[in-house]
């Protein structure tokens, strides 16, 4: 029993390189989400998908591209990497309409240089 | 612009006190209000999910209630514990778009033994 799965744990980049944040849940849930966690704010929403097919901006997409490939998966981009971008990245899951609640994966640990 | 407001910011208490935090956010077109709990290096853990003005939840030594017409919640923490001991985030969600779930600042609970 998974939940949710998030990789890599870790990254590494340069200003300029690009990468791509992969999520994948077993939960049969229709929503999907990208959350960067930034010291002293929580967690600021950057992009989300309430059923496969359609994504939406969150507070923060700027420098940000998603993919909902399938109901599973819900992949984040950085095209051009910049030391803004440095942060935890969590993805999670709902079932909005029913059970409302989050799940989260354990996170991905992002540094720009 | 969604704004979710929890105070205050960082709490410290003795092991045995009682404790509460709020959180606070827009009164209007209201969908669902979430309480997470956030120890430090896991992934953010559901607490509960209100969507009823006046709702009441509780789980063992943690309680949250819910005024929705005057758009606050708070958590209350019955005999904190080390155990407690995390960062406690509100999440607010709208009728109109009750998949884009935003996250307050979080308030962090340090229980001292």
């Amino acid at each position: 029993n998974a939940g949710v799965t998030q990789t890599p744990k870790f990254q590494v980049l340069k200003t300029g390189q690009s990468m791509t944040l992969q999520c994948a849940q077993d939960m049969n849930h229709n929503s999907m989400y990208w959350y960067r966690q930034d010291p002293g704010m929580g967690l600021r929403l950057i992009y989300y998908s309430a059923s496969e097919g359609t994504t939406d901006k969150g507070e923060v997409p700027n420098g940000y591209n998603v993919s909902r490939l399938n109901k599973r998966e819900f992949s984040l981009r950085l095209e051009s990497a910049a030391p803004s971008q440095t942060s935890v990245y969590f993805c999670a899951s709902s079932e909005q309409g029913n059970n409302e609640k989050l799940f989260f994966g354990s996170g991905t640990q992002l540094s720009v240089l | 612009i969604l704004n979710v407001e929890q105070s205050p910011q960082s709490l410290h208490v003795q092991e045995g006190d009682s404790t509460n935090f709020t959180c606070s956010f827009p009164s209007s077109n209201f969908y669902a209000l979430h309480w997470y709990r956030w120890e430090t290096a896991k992934s953010p853990e559901a607490l509960f999910v209100m969507t009823l003005n006046g709702d009441e939840k509780k789980k063992g030594r943690i309680s949250a209630t819910l005024n929705t017409k005057e758009g606050y919640s708070y958590l209350y923490i019955k005999g904190s514990q080390p155990e407690d001991s995390a960062t406690y985030l509100c999440a607010f969600s709208m009728k109109t778009s009750y998949d884009k779930v935003i996250f307050g600042p979080g308030t962090s609970l340090s229980v001292i033994p």
